[in-house]
C-alpha cells in the first residue's frame, strides 16, 4: 500500500479565513481524493482529483469553497475558503492504485477547528 | 442508488469477549466491491479488508474474519477475543465504481474496556 502524508495535521483557524492542506503519496497513483469527516459523522466525499484535469466535486460541494489542484501524480492540496465554524471537520486524503476498483487508502488526515 | 447501513452505533464489550459488526448494504449493480476500515482515536483510517461481488468466500485474518452473505445483502465482520486495541470505529464502504467514490456507512463505535 502507498505511504500518504498529510500536512498540516491539525490546526486551529480564525473564522474567514483560508487553509491550505497538503497531501503527499510516496507512489504515482491515478486517483486521489478528499473526503471530510464532520464531528462525530462518517465520511464524505468531496471531490476526485485527478492529475492534468479539473477535479470533479460531489453534490454540496462547490470550487469556490474547496478549491484542489493536482499538479502531479503524487502531490494534491484542497483550500478550504472563507471558514465558519461549521468547517471544523477532519479532512482526509485517500489514493487509489494504478488498477480499477484497486483498495483505497487513506492519509492521517488533517484536524481543523475554526474558531 | 447505494447505501450502506451500520445499525449499531456502539457496542461495548470487555475483553475477550467476541462481537460482531453488522453491515448491511444496497445497491442495484451486479458488480461491486465491499471494505471495512478501522479509524483509532487517532483519526487515521486503517484498511481492514476489500470484497468483490463476485467472492462470497469467508475469510479469516487473525482475530478478525468475516462473513460476506449475497442473499441477505451482509458484510458483517467478527472480532473474536476482543483487546483494548481493537477500541475504535469501525466502517464499512460500498463502491460500484471502479474508480472511486465509496459510500460509507454510518460507523460502529467499538469500545472494549479491560
Amino acid at each position: 500500500s502507498a505511504v500518504i502524508s498529510q500536512k498540516p495535521s491539525r490546526d486551529i483557524c480564525q473564522r474567514g479565513t483560508s487553509l491550505t492542506i497538503q497531501c503527499q503519496v510516496d507512489s504515482q497513483v491515478t486517483m486521489m481524493f478528499w473526503y471530510r469527516q464532520q464531528p462525530g459523522q462518517s465520511l464524505t466525499l468531496i471531490a476526485t482529483a485527478n492529475q492534468g484535469s479539473e477535479a470533479t466535486y460531489e453534490s454540496g460541494f462547490v470550487i469556490d469553497k474547496f478549491p484542489i489542484s493536482r499538479p502531479n501524480l503524487t502531490f494534491s492540496t484542497l483550500t478550504v475558503s472563507n471558514m465558519s465554524p461549521e468547517d471544523s471537520s477532519i479532512y482526509l486524503c485517500s489514493v487509489q492504485g494504478r488498477g480499477r476498483a484497486d483498495t483505497q487508502y487513506f492519509g492521517p488526515g488533517t484536524r481543523l477547528t475554526v474558531l | 442508488a447505494q447505501k450502506v447501513t451500520q445499525a449499531q452505533t456502539e457496542i461495548s464489550v470487555v475483553e475477550k469477549e467476541d462481537v460482531t459488526l453488522d453491515c448491511v448494504y444496497e445497491t442495484r449493480d451486479t458488480t461491486y466491491y465491499l471494505f471495512w476500515y478501522k479509524q483509532p482515536p487517532s483519526g487515521e483510517l486503517v484498511f481492514l479488508i476489500r470484497r468483490n461481488s463476485f467472492d462470497e468466500q469467508n475469510e479469516i485474518s487473525g482475530r478478525y474474519s468475516w462473513n460476506f452473505q449475497k442473499s441477505t445483502s451482509s458484510f458483517n465482520f467478527t472480532i473474536t477475543a476482543s483487546q483494548v486495541v481493537d477500541s475504535a470505529v469501525y466502517f464499512c464502504a460500498l463502491t460500484t465504481d471502479s474508480w472511486g467514490k465509496l459510500q460509507f456507512g454510518a460507523g460502529t463505535q467499538v469500545v472494549v474496556t479491560p
